[in-house]
């Protein structure tokens, strides 16, 4: 069962476009909704997270837009740079949740390659 | 990496072996996270912890259990190691449990033969 849809796998935007990753999920549970940032060789690192009592969050070029009725939430990264081709990964951790151990719930990743 | 280590980085193995992976933490953050990542299958939480001696199980505990004997070190074991295992292992610590941030080591490479 898997309770955090991302999409798409893989996504290909041209240096200074706006690359948008789309997650959904299933567990009202879910009070905490983080993405995260992967490069090869590397362990995951937090890039930017939301909690459902606002609807959106930006920190520089990186913004969360959260739709809680639609329980959808998604990454929109402005003028996209080369330096931010990764993998990137939503989760959502709430009490409960995570197979009852409060662990982050993945979504499966999206390879993100920023073309020059 | 946020003060987290894992040994070994890489390791071969054969079918039947038992093999032990280690995360070591110098933060003192109480809770402490064992998950694999897949190709297609993101990551998935294995084991946690929330305290010494205090353990859980995660989405995919079957064959692995740990052990926390110090607050700075959690203990990954595959008692005997199948093909399915064949994956990397992040360790992963947090100073609170759900919505506080967890940091993520560097991973463990298995590869088991």
């Amino acid at each position: 069962q898997q309770q955090v849809k991302q999409s798409p796998q893989s996504l290909i935007v041209q240096k200074g476009g706006i690359s948008i990753i789309n997650c959904a999920y299933e567990n009202t549970a879910f009070d905490y909704f983080p993405w995260y940032q992967q490069f090869p060789g590397k362990g995951p690192a937090l890039l930017i997270a939301i909690r459902p009592d606002v609807s959106e969050k930006k920190e520089g070029r990186f913004t969360i837009s959260f739709n809680k009725s639609a329980k959808q939430f998604s990454l929109h990264i402005m003028d996209s740079q080369p330096g931010d081709s990764a993998t990137y990964f939503c989760a959502a951790s709430g009490e409960g949740t995570g197979g009852g151990a409060d662990g982050l719930t993945f979504g499966k990743g999206t390879h993100l390659i920023i073309q020059p | 990496d946020a003060g987290i280590t894992q040994s070994p980085r890489h390791k071969v193995t054969e079918t039947g072996t038992p093999v032990t992976l280690r995360c070591h933490q110098t933060e003192n953050h109480r809770y402490m996270y064992w998950y694999r990542q897949d190709p297609g299958h993101g990551l998935r939480l294995i084991h946690y912890s929330y305290g010494v001696k205090d353990t859980d199980k995660g989405e995919v505990s079957d064959g692995y259990s740990v052990s926390r004997s110090k607050t700075e070190d959690f203990l990954l074991t595959l008692e005997s190691a199948t093909s399915s295992q064949t994956s990397v292992y992040f360790c992963a610590i947090s100073s609170g449990r759900g919505g506080d941030t967890q940091y993520f080591g560097p991973g463990t490479r298995l590869t088991v033969l």
